[in-house]
């Protein structure tokens, strides 16, 4: 199947600082969505973006849909110990309009 | 604000019973998925509904996974028997299609989740 590369893995990183994360795929997407997951928790989404060279904010976030409809950027500023958790990015695929596909997820820590 | 409803939140098991797991979309959501998810990695596609119809469960274990939406709302995903390696997060999420269009509007909404341990 579809497979999403998501990176980093894990960052760890000091309060107040910026974060930036990717997320490519092999063939063209539709759709980028982001989201983030607390422990134990369901994923919350955060941003979706429709259009090639979309840029979309959501507070401190912003998301990127990139212009080769084959990757997707996501960035907080000025991070916060509540930003911790794990953020995954999913896409739909231009050849499957009703499939959703994950990455694996980058966890990121937040030291006050 | 209208969320995906999912029960139990908590199942613990031996291995071979039964279980089951409910959900509820959001009202008027056509799409219904669940997925399972495994500690450290994203969630994995096992059964997607479009109203009452499965329109993919290639990758349900169907030996012992079993999925249904009778009514075209709420959903039960039952998993009989349990075996260890069924241990993890069960997702369910929905969406809606574009106004008299066939294609999901591309925003996903998932519930709180279903955390499953076999022992």
């Amino acid at each position: 199947g579809q497979q999403l590369n998501q990176s980093p893995q894990s960052m760890f990183i000091q309060e107040g600082e910026d974060v930036s994360m990717n997320c490519t795929s092999s063939s063209i997407f539709n759709t980028w969505l982001w989201y983030k997951q607390d422990p134990g928790e369901g994923p919350v989404l955060l941003i979706a973006l429709y259009k090639a060279g979309e840029l979309t904010s959501n507070g401190r976030l912003t998301a990127q849909f990139g212009i080769t409809r084959k990757d997707s950027f996501l960035n907080i500023s000025a991070s916060i110990p509540s930003d911790v958790g794990i953020y995954f990015c999913a896409g739909q695929p231009l050849y499957n309009f009703n499939k959703f596909y994950f990455g694996s997820g980058t966890k990121l820590n937040v030291k006050p | 604000e209208a969320e995906v409803a999912q029960s139990p939140r908590y199942k613990i098991t031996e291995k071979s019973q039964a279980v089951a797991f409910w959900c509820d979309p959001i009202s008027g959501h056509a799409t219904l998925y669940w997925y399972r998810q495994i500690l450290g990695q994203g969630p994995e596609l096992l059964v997607q509904f479009q109203d009452e119809s499965v329109v993919d469960d290639s990758q349900l274990p169907k030996d012992r996974f079993s999925a249904e939406r009778l009514k075209g709302v709420d959903s039960t995903l039952k998993i009989q028997p349990a075996e260890l390696g069924d241990s993890a997060m069960y997702l369910c999420a929905s969406s809606t299609r574009l106004a008299g269009g066939l294609v999901n509007t591309g925003e996903l909404f998932f519930g709180e989740g279903s955390r499953l341990t076999v022992l």
